[in-house]
């Protein structure tokens, strides 16, 4: 069974800095890997999706990079704002599987 | 912007009422899906479909049900609402082959009084 980890599992920094979200996986047979964005008592949205034959996607200030062979994601958000709070999940669809299996999120906050 | 709909976004229901959480996705996805997220917790998948008349249990035990006679349309249902079944409860389709992108609704906060 897939077990996706996200660490840290929070994390506090001020304004302008840059960081970096780590998400590793157990089973390299995947399809995609996805980040979403949830704010607290919303939805998810989709930040990036990352297809298995991939090494990365990049969308604005956000870079998110993809290994198989080390089970590893890493999302990279560039000069953060207090705009960027929010609970950070790592998702990802196995090729034995059903559905996105998620990890337990990375809670962001960003201070002025 | 995903074009997934959930209704209603809050609701609060006593004990023993049944309830059905409206989920509708305009994408043409034969494939979606029900989340059960309690506050600060991870998402647990519930119930699955992979088009018309096709439903499969989750990961997560759940009382409730589903049906999918329409291919926009993914209602759950609870025949008996509990307290325990407070939680927020999201829906999500996604595109039958690769690369399998997800997009989710906005969500239903349930509360059972």
């Amino acid at each position: 069974k897939q077990e996706v980890t996200q660490i840290p599992a929070a994390l506090s920094v001020p304004e302008g800095e840059n960081l970096v979200l780590n998400c590793s996986f157990t089973d390299s047979a995947i399809y995609n890997l996805q980040w979403f964005r949830q704010d607290p008592g919303k939805g998810l949205t989709s930040l990036l999706l990352i297809q298995s034959s991939q090494r990365e996607q990049t969308s604005g200030r956000l870079n998110a990079s993809l290994d198989k062979s080390s089970g590893r994601s890493t999302l990279y958000i560039a000069a953060s704002q207090p705009g960027d709070s929010a609970t950070y999940l790592c998702a990802l669809f196995s090729n034995s599987g059903y559905a996105l299996n998620f990890g337990k999120g990375t809670s962001l906050l960003v201070t002025p | 912007e995903a074009d997934i709909y959930q209704t209603p976004r809050y609701l609060v229901i006593g004990t023993g009422k049944k309830i059905t959480l409206e989920c509708s996705q305009t994408m043409g996805h034969d494939k979606m899906y029900w989340y059960q997220q309690d506050p600060g917790m991870e998402l647990h998948l519930i119930h699955y479909s992979y088009g018309v008349n096709s439903t499969e249990k989750g990961d997560l035990s759940s009382e409730s049900t589903v049906s999918r006679i329409r291919t926009e349309h993914f209602p759950l249902t609870l025949e008996s609402a509990r307290p325990s079944h407070t939680s927020q409860y999201l829906c999500a389709s996604s595109t039958t082959g690769v690369p399998y992108e997800a997009f989710f609704g906005q969500g239903t906060r349930l509360t059972v009084v």
